[in-house]
């Protein structure tokens, strides 16, 4: 199966600080990229949408200068976490796609996810 | 608009009886249909999926599920738990999206949390 990778696995960091992650796709490439938060005891929950080269696109409710997401290229995408505040902790979670033969065909992939913690 | 519902948060089963975890679905269309499991730790793993083809679909470590379409369900089974499938279940129903490009903007039911006892 496919490999996604997201770095940090865990990351604890002040109020007003920014924390990057990272989500690589190791041995496909990803057309587009889904971010998820996850909160816990809870499920899924699709934060915004990218296609490599373009701009996100964010669900209702996310904040896009909050979260800024970076798809530069097929295998890596970055998520970002502004000034981040106790709230903002939670679990984020990368979703690749691998574009291939008909739209119904195509296989979403997850990494294992981040856990953020804000003090 | 798409949806799933999980109808049990929690179950508990004994090792070697069998399993059903239930889902019911909401769609405007002829849906695409997954379970996925979240063990600890680590990432989101697809059981099975159903894309308009045999209702019954079959998936891996002796996960099957069954679309029925008058009931709008589609309940996960396997005859027998094992401890190794003690874990977090999710049934998601895929989406229209025009920001994706494509089929499947998923959407997650709340989770069922499967415990499985000796």
């Amino acid at each position: 199966g496919a490999v996604v990778s997201q770095h940090p696995s865990w990351v604890i960091c002040k109020s007003g600080t920014s924390v990057k992650i990272e989500c690589r796709s190791l041995d496909f490439q990803a057309t587009t990229m889904f971010w998820y938060r996850q909160f816990p005891k809870q499920s899924l929950m699709l934060m915004a949408t990218s296609n490599e080269g373009s701009k996100a696109t964010y669900e209702q409710g996310v904040e896009k200068d909050k979260f800024l997401i970076n798809h530069a290229s097929l295998t890596l995408s970055t998520l970002t976490v502004t000034s981040a505040h106790p709230e903002d902790s939670s679990f984020y979670i990368c979703s690749p796609r691998m574009a291939s033969g008909r739209a119904v065909d195509y296989e979403q992939y997850f990494g294992p996810g981040t856990r953020l913690t804000v003090t | 608009a798409q949806s799933v519902t999980q109808l049990d948060s929690h179950v508990s089963v004994s090792e070697g009886t069998p399993v059903l975890l239930r889902c019911n679905y909401s769609s405007s269309y002829s849906p695409s249909l997954f379970w996925y499991v979240q063990h600890p730790n680590k990432g989101l793993q697809l059981l099975l999926k159903y894309t308009s083809a045999a209702t019954l679909v079959k998936g891996i470590n002796g996960f099957e599920a069954e679309f029925k379409k008058s009931e709008t369900s589609f309940h996960l089974t396997k005859p027998s738990a094992h401890m190794s499938d003690a874990a977090e279940y999710f049934c998601v129903v895929s989406a229209l999206s025009m920001f994706s490009g494509g089929y499947n903007k998923l959407i997650f039911g709340a989770g069922t949390r499967l415990a499985v006892h000796p």
